[in-house]
């Protein structure tokens, strides 16, 4: 059993819409992080949320770490090919020992 | 800063075979990991390190070893390699091993075992 479920699992649409992916668990996690891995490089940070209910920017995406901090969601706004990539949401599951669920991959057509 | 580095980018091996997966890091992290990422499944972790001489199992470690006698190394080894071995390794590293810290991913090593 997956501690972290994402879903969609594979999510392709135009540029220009809009689209929310999601992280999901049954445990309480202290903060959770947002990595974007483009083909043939390692995962990039893009964000860490740490506080329930908290609500984090980055330009055309909005991260939000859920009230009971189990669940989190990613929102793109006007999706561009640049947003192109597999996005992966990771937690600490005890101390040191962190674990990254299975990952959204998002194509998006010009 | 090179940041984080892995050699080899791809390798080939046959059953039984051994070899050693090569990382570094000039960032002075105390904190370094080890994961293999398998196609529709995101990046699992086979050991890490807290620091120099410290090293602990994460979710998949059967089939590999790791060491760390300095800060900057932390090479993860393949003692007789097997085909479910064939994965993306990848290497990482961070300042600590706090959830609040962020991962720094080296470019990963293709592995295809025969």
């Amino acid at each position: 059993t997956q501690l972290l479920e994402q879903s969609p699992q594979f999510l392709s649409i135009q540029e220009g819409e809009n689209l929310t992916v999601y992280c999901n668990s049954s445990s309480v996690f202290s903060s959770l992080q947002w990595y974007r891995q483009e083909p043939g490089e390692g995962p990039v940070l893009l964000v860490t949320v740490v506080t329930g209910g908290e609500v984090k920017k980055l330009k055309r995406l909005t991260f939000q770490f859920g009230d009971a901090r189990k669940d989190s969601s990613l929102h793109i706004t006007a999706a561009q090919p640049g947003d192109t990539g597999l996005y992966l949401c990771a937690v600490y599951s005890s101390a040191s020992k962190i674990i990254f669920g299975s990952g959204t991959r998002l194509s998006i057509r010009p | 800063n090179a940041g984080v580095t892995q050699t080899p980018k791809f390798q080939v091996l046959k059953t039984g075979q051994s070899m050693t997966l090569q990382c570094a890091q000039d960032m002075n992290h105390e904190y370094m990991s080890w994961y293999r990422q398998d196609p529709g499944m995101g990046l699992r972790l086979i050991h890490y390190s807290v620091g120099a001489g410290i090293t602990d199992q994460g979710e998949v470690p059967n089939g590999y070893n790791v060491s760390r006698s300095t800060t900057e190394d932390f090479p993860l080894r393949l003692l007789s390699a097997a085909p479910s071995q064939t994965s993306v390794y990848f290497c990482a590293s961070s300042y600590g091993g706090g959830p609040h810290n962020e991962q720094f991913f080296g470019p990963g090593t293709r592995l295809t075992v025969l």
